[in-house]
């Protein structure tokens, strides 16, 4: 199985700030034949479902806001979210879909400072 | 508007069996795969299973295999998670989520339905 390791596991951030998280898979998702990253992100806030955000690594969703981008290759990536506002208070979590299982990282709890 | 509407959950003794449903509207069920995810308590997301759109391929994450079943009826635009000999472990809210990119395979997950809580407890 492909292990998804998220860091940090909590991060707090002034608002306005930029928040960055980093995904680290313990085996390459590049799919050479395409030359494609097997890699979405996701926003989960308290009582709601998972929210995709971005996927192939770094195409963002029909509107998700452009403060949010994804970066990376081959087993590291990061999500940046350039301007922290009140509404990015969640939890973050990767996931590899290059193989089954597909696996998610453990989540990054962000809160503002 | 795209959505997918879980049903099914409940409480339920260590052993027992429930059946998950998940309603689908708004694209055409039988080109997507389906995926159930759930997140444990104070734990974090883990994919359960997935279905290719024709139902003709399964999946499954190891600690579900031989007692979970995943099925869909295409005439109905529904899936459903059949879960037998169920364990504490398995306690979570189960979310169905439709493939995002319409393969046999499953990619990312978009959207998410609002997720049916199962508790396993005597």
């Amino acid at each position: 199985d492909i292990v998804m390791t998220q860091s940090p596991d909590f991060l707090a951030v002034s608002l306005g700030e930029r928040a960055t998280i980093n995904c680290k898979s313990s085996q390459s998702v590049l799919y050479s034949s395409n030359n494609k990253n097997y890699l979405a992100w996701y926003q989960q806030k308290p009582g709601q479902p998972p929210k995709l955000l971005i996927y192939w690594a770094s195409t963002r969703e029909s509107g998700v806001p452009d403060r949010f981008s994804g970066s990376g290759s081959g087993t590291d990536f990061t999500l940046t979210i350039s301007s922290l506002q009140a509404e990015d208070v969640a939890v973050y979590y990767c996931q590899q879909y290059y193989t089954t299982p597909i696996t998610f990282g453990q989540g990054t709890r962000l809160e503002i400072k | 508007e795209v959505q997918v509407v879980e049903s099914g959950g409940g409480l339920v003794q260590p052993g027992g069996s429930l059946r998950l449903s998940c309603a689908a509207s708004g694209f055409i069920f039988s080109t997507y795969a389906m995926n159930w995810v759930r997140l444990a308590p104070g734990k974090g997301l883990e994919w359960v299973s997935a279905i290719s759109g024709g139902a003709d391929r399964t999946y499954y994450t190891d600690s579900v295999k031989g007692r979970f079943t995943v099925s869909r009826d295409n005439s109905r635009n529904t899936l459903y998670l059949q879960m037998n000999s169920l364990r504490v472990e398995d306690t979570a809210i189960y979310y169905c989520a439709k493939d995002g990119l319409g393969t046999t395979t499953s990619n990312w997950f978009d959207p998410w339905g609002q997720g049916t809580l199962v508790t396993v407890s005597s």
